[in-house]
């Protein structure tokens, strides 16, 4: 399989845990985004790697949420201190310069903080 | 802040009509890209367009950049029950086109 994978698919946890997910973006993609989707809504961007560097976040992050890129292949989003309002799937994406932004996105992790 | 504004927000139609979402942005826009989302999947991409004015043909869709390359749209032709889906816009920002804004996206259903 060659395309993005992430890890876990789903991911139930209770108020105030932390969580980490795990994305495998397609291996000659330079860049790799996470963003988040909510019911009835587009994908909002929380932030961006070129290969090991992550060159942009979202203004609208909370510093709970933390993500790695460390050799610039897998990448992993961490939520401290989950809220409810983290509800949502998030979803990892991968692309290349030469694929002039064209993303190709993961099945998402969808996680359910009770 | 920049907007991307896509609408319908829904569409209803029987099967063999044809369905159109349209796309808005208050800012220029360096290219926009179209993706569906088929019911608890995740999105694909669909189609890039990069100039003023240019309109792309995938079988029965038909994609358009408007002059200004501000708005853009998507026509189906002939809907089909495999159409189902929700079909985002997600437009590039002059000077920053890594970072798509995304519109809310629109929900097809089809009735067979």
């Amino acid at each position: 399989d060659t395309g993005v994978s992430q890890d876990p698919r789903h991911k139930i946890t209770k108020r105030g845990q932390n969580v980490t997910f795990r994305c495998d973006p397609i291996s000659e993609h330079n860049r790799l985004y996470w963003y988040r989707q909510t019911l009835g809504q587009g994908p909002e961007f929380l932030t961006y790697f070129q290969n090991e560097a992550q060159l942009e976040k979202s203004r609208l992050l909370s510093d709970r949420f933390s993500a790695e890129r460390p050799k610039g292949s897998f990448s992993t989003l961490e939520i401290q201190r989950t809220e409810q309002g983290d509800s949502a799937m998030y979803l990892c994406a991968s692309t290349s310069q030469s694929l002039l932004e064209k993303l190709f996105f993961g099945s998402g992790t969808q996680l359910s903080v009770l | 802040g920049q907007q991307v504004m896509q609408i319908p927000q829904y569409q209803h139609v029987q099967e063999g009509e044809d369905f159109t979402t349209y796309c808005n942005s208050s800012t220029t826009l360096s290219n926009i890209q179209w993706y569906k989302q088929r019911p608890g999947g995740h999105p694909v991409f669909l189609i890039q367009l990069v100039k003023s004015g240019e309109v792309k043909k995938q079988k029965r869709l038909t994609f358009q950049f408007g002059e200004a390359k501000k708005n853009s749209s998507l026509h189906i032709t002939a809907t089909q029950t495999t159409d189902v889906g929700t079909y985002f816009c997600a437009g590039g920002q002059a000077g920053n086109n890594r970072k798509l804004i995304w519109g809310l996206g629109t929900s097809l259903a089809v009735n067979p």
